[in-house]
């Protein structure tokens, strides 16, 4: 398998809605991450796992909530969010080598906040 | 952190012309440049990357450029095709996995049959 995965393609939610999104990759990539992308915008960082671990959140707001079960899968709990949430959020993982460090991005997610 | 400028914001070329888009970046301790193209709806996809210790690579009608001394790259598309049309991001980062990925801010490039 060589691809990131995405769950759901389109989302729906209301502003005092919980919510999840799904990542998967089975590529065993050590580091993975989300982005939030903006209509005409390039990616923007929001978290970064290495080893299944938090090593970087671009302060972002509490109401988004990462979560790394495992080398294969990342979450992203979604709680109380506002109208300007609204984006294409994607995943994306690669190798923890200073000279492979490639990233490989999922085919987002589509939210959209009432 | 990281700043990267990217330029043209568009262009528009003949099918066939040579298309290119310029970045600069601001950190010297950036030692990697992929660049990544996105058609509309879809995912960035990876087309190419340069590290640091290389001046210059190529695939097929695709090269990457890089010059350290002025912190700049440039992505050389040839033969351009109507397939060759979406938004190009440059992208700079320190290397190693895990590291913050620092996009431009994007280029939508139109082929023209």
């Amino acid at each position: 398998d060589t691809e990131v995965t995405q769950t759901p393609k389109h989302l729906v939610m209301g502003m005092t809605n919980k919510k999840s999104l799904k990542c998967e990759q089975h590529m065993g990539h050590r580091a993975m991450y989300w982005y939030k992308q903006k209509a005409k915008k390039p990616p923007e960082l929001m978290f970064v796992y290495s080893y299944e671990k938090l090593s970087i959140n671009e302060s972002v707001p509490s109401r988004f909530s990462p979560e790394c079960p495992n080398s294969s899968l990342l979450n992203l709990h979604l709680h109380a969010l506002q109208p300007e949430d609204s984006a294409l959020y994607l995943c994306a993982s690669s190798l923890s080598r200073e000279s492979r460090n490639e990233q490989f991005f999922g085919p987002g997610t589509r939210l959209t906040v009432l | 952190g990281e700043n990267v400028e990217q330029h043209p914001s568009t262009l528009s070329v003949q099918e066939g012309d040579s298309a290119v888009i310029k970045c600069t970046y601001s950190d010297s301790a950036s030692n990697y440049f992929p660049w990544y193209k996105q058609e509309l709806g879809k995912r960035p996809q990876l087309i190419i990357d340069i590290r640091s210790n290389v001046g210059e690579k190529k695939d097929q009608r695709i090269a990457v450029t890089l010059n350290k001394t002025a912190k700049h790259f440039s992505l050389h598309i040839t033969e351009t095709q109507p397939e060759d049309s979406a938004v190009y991001f440059c992208a700079a980062s320190r290397g190693g996995g895990g590291n913050k990925l620092t996009f431009g801010t994007g280029t939508q490039l139109k082929v023209e049959l």
